[in-house]
């Protein structure tokens, strides 16, 4: 167990809808990464938070967006979703002390239909 | 563009002998690399890390070597154990920012 949180744990929707995805991160961290996982891919990083602001941003798509609230948790918002969004997508923290060294949460599975 | 490359989707290695995973990377911008390992329907698992200034990291049975000239690291596993069977990813991380990059992963598949 990582001590990162996400949910839901599964997400089945339709296209043109929007879903937010939430993650908690471990005790004491306060970055939180998210990452997209499509189906034999590898993992794309999409943006950063560190302690209520945007530190990094990767190939995050416009129709998407992240935000870390002040309890440090974060929620990642997908919309207009497409058939292609379907895949796992990771929420990670770290600490100030390692700042390289994340810890993932089980995922969240969103599937598209 | 790959920037970081994993070009053995797929690896067996008998229990007791040496996992030898490879990584090759493009930018030389890349300051720091790590490992991870994820079993299926988990989250990846943070390994072992190494700095651009390191050619070498050791953590029990894990060691990390960096080739900086050549643009290529690897991950040797002494001795493997079954439950070491996994996916590998390799990732790196510029000296400008916190944008991970991550390989396409290696599946280890240790035979008891």
């Amino acid at each position: 167990d990582s001590g990162v949180t996400q949910t839901p744990k599964h997400l089945i929707t339709a296209t043109g809808q929007r879903v937010t995805l939430r993650c908690s991160p471990r005790s004491g961290d306060l970055s939180v990464y998210w990452y997209q996982q499509s189906l034999d891919q590898g993992l794309q990083f999409l943006i950063q938070y560190y302690n209520g602001e945007e530190r990094a941003k990767g190939n995050i798509l416009e129709r998407f967006s992240a935000q870390q609230f002040p309890d440090l948790h974060s929620e990642l918002n997908l919309s207009s979703l497409e058939l292609g969004d379907s895949a796992l997508y990771f929420c990670a923290s770290s600490g100030p002390g390692t700042p390289y060294e994340q810890y993932f949460g089980p995922g969240t599975r969103l599937t598209v239909t | 563009d790959q920037q970081v490359k994993q070009n053995s989707p797929s690896l067996s290695v008998q229990e007791g002998r040496i996992s030898i995973l490879n990584c090759d990377y493009t930018n030389s911008m890349f300051d720091y690399f790590l490992w991870y390992k994820k079993y299926p329907a988990e989250g990846p698992t943070f390994l072992i890390s190494i700095s651009s200034i390191k050619d070498k990291n050791e953590d029990g049975r894990f060691t990390v070597f960096l080739n900086k000239s050549a643009k290529h690291l690897s991950l040797h596993i002494v001795p493997s154990q079954p439950g070491d069977s996994a996916v590998y990813f390799c990732a790196a991380v510029p000296d400008y920012g916190q944008n991970f990059v991550f390989g396409p992963g290696t599946r280890l598949s240790v035979l008891p």
